[in-house]
């Protein structure tokens, strides 16, 4: 069973602090890694991808994949009300007729309060 | 930007009711998704298209089916509403070989 796995939290921060979302999965075949940002009632929306080990920064963002431990994380630098949100990870694993099909943890609640 | 459109933000149906949810997009993916989504269970895999008129099942099929007539057009049909289909319905598409899905706006689907 492939699964990836997050603290459903809520994680909460204060303004301007760094949250650190984290979400580790079962298949070591795993090939990429998605970040999706999802605000109370609305539908997801994809923030984040990474493929490599190491690091991917863009602008308050950095994912980093840890492959060998099977982890990926999520920070956000200077984090804003305005960041308080559901965060999904997601792992793509391969399916029939060419499609990837990713498989989505249950989310972390974050909340940045002023 | 790639669009993906739902047919209903919120819809109220009766117990056993056929119920049509239909999605749109406009960016020529080949892929695309029926999820739903409830507290404390994350996202559900109903079923996917991975072309015209081809499907399959995801990881919750009973009481739904699909179809896939046209390659921007994707159906999700409850052919017999039940109360605990009562859940957020959320339709995603992509590229063939990326997994970067693309979600619509999602219909809150309420049976009575």
């Amino acid at each position: 069973q492939k699964e990836v796995e997050q603290n459903s939290g809520p994680l909460s921060v204060p303004e301007g602090a760094i949250a650190s979302l984290n979400c580790t999965y079962s298949d070591r075949g795993s090939q990429s890694f998605f970040w999706y940002r999802q605000y109370s009632g609305k539908s997801p929306e994809l923030i984040m991808f990474i493929y490599s080990n190491g690091d991917k920064e863009d602008g308050r963002f950095t994912a980093q994949l840890n492959k060998a431990s099977q982890y990926v994380s999520l920070l956000i630098r200077d984090s804003q009300p305005s960041d308080s949100a559901t965060y999904l990870c997601a792992a793509r694993f391969g399916a029939s007729g060419g499609s990837y099909i990713p498989t989505f943890g249950r989310g972390t609640s974050l909340i940045v309060h002023p | 930007d790639v669009k993906v459109t739902q047919s209903s933000r919120y819809l109220v149906k009766r117990t056993g009711e056929k119920v049509f949810l239909e999605c749109v997009q406009d960016m020529d993916h080949e892929n695309m998704f029926w999820y739903r989504q409830d507290p404390g269970l994350g996202l559900r895999l109903i079923y996917f298209s991975y072309d015209v008129k081809m499907k399959e099942k995801g990881d919750i099929p009973e009481g739904y089916s699909v179809s896939r007539e046209k390659k921007e057009r994707f159906s999700l049909i409850l052919e017999s509403a039940s109360t605990n289909q009562t859940s957020m319905y959320l339709c995603a598409s992509s590229l063939t070989g990326s997994a970067e899905q693309y979600f619509g706006p999602g219909t809150r689907l309420t049976v009575t």
